[in-house]
């Protein structure tokens, strides 16, 4: 156990629709990343925060956007849902922002479009 | 954009025999992860290099990085079923890169 919990685990929706992912990071981890695992396109970057502000942006499509609380969990939500966004979405956490820190990832929430 | 290529990108060995899962970045190297998967689910933390010619072990596995090559290699001994998975390597392109690359990650296969 890793120490990064997010839910729900897994995910079934239609297209169209619009999901929220949660995680909440080990304990005293400030920083939150979220990356999306596919068949085709493998692990994928998507953003990165650090204590309540956005870091670092990677493939993140327009429709997708993120946040993290006061609490420093995270939310990422998806929305105009495509067959093409279903994929194991990730979190992972570490302590500081900056490299050099080990990132911790969590179970990770299966979403399906249908 | 930085890439890394794993090789091979599956392998079955028998149980007892020692292995090795290749990393190579087409970019400098400034810091380098090891993370095992089982098939569906999250990735487990194994070890971070970041400096050139660290080696690291826990319990059977041993990675090292050598910086000029851009590689960095992942050495198992004595393989068990258990270290059957996915091992992926990560790597960040940029001193203060946090971001994470990922290759496409090596599948392992261990028969008893």
């Amino acid at each position: 156990d890793s120490g990064v919990t997010q839910t729900p685990k897994h995910l079934i929706t239609a297209t169209g629709q619009r999901v929220t992912l949660r995680c909440s990071p080990r304990s005293g981890d400030l920083s939150v990343y979220w990356y999306q695992q596919s068949l085709d396109q493998g692990l994928q970057f998507l953003i990165q925060y650090y204590n309540g502000e956005e870091r670092a942006k990677g493939n993140i499509l327009e429709r997708f956007s993120a946040q993290q609380f006061p609490d420093l969990h995270s939310e990422l939500n998806l929305s105009s849902l495509e067959l093409g966004d279903s994929a194991l979405y990730f979190c992972a956490s570490s302590v500081g922002v900056a490299g050099g820190y080990e990132q911790y990832f969590g179970p990770g929430t299966r979403l399906t479009v249908t | 954009s930085q890439e890394l290529e794993q090789s091979p990108q599956s392998l079955i060995v028998q149980e007892g025999k020692n292995l090795t899962i290749n990393c190579t970045s087409s970019k400098t190297l400034y810091g380098l992860y090891w993370y095992k998967q089982k098939y569906g689910e999250g990735l487990i933390f194994l070890m971070m290099l970041q400096k050139g010619g660290e080696e690291k072990s826990h319990e059977k596995i041993t990675a090292k990085l050598d910086e000029k090559k851009q590689q960095s290699s992942l050495h198992i001994t004595a393989s068990q079923p258990s270290h059957a998975g996915i091992y992926l390597c990560g790597a960040r392109s940029g001193g203060s890169n946090y971001k994470l690359t990922f290759g496409k990650g090596t599948l392992l296969t261990v028969n008893p």
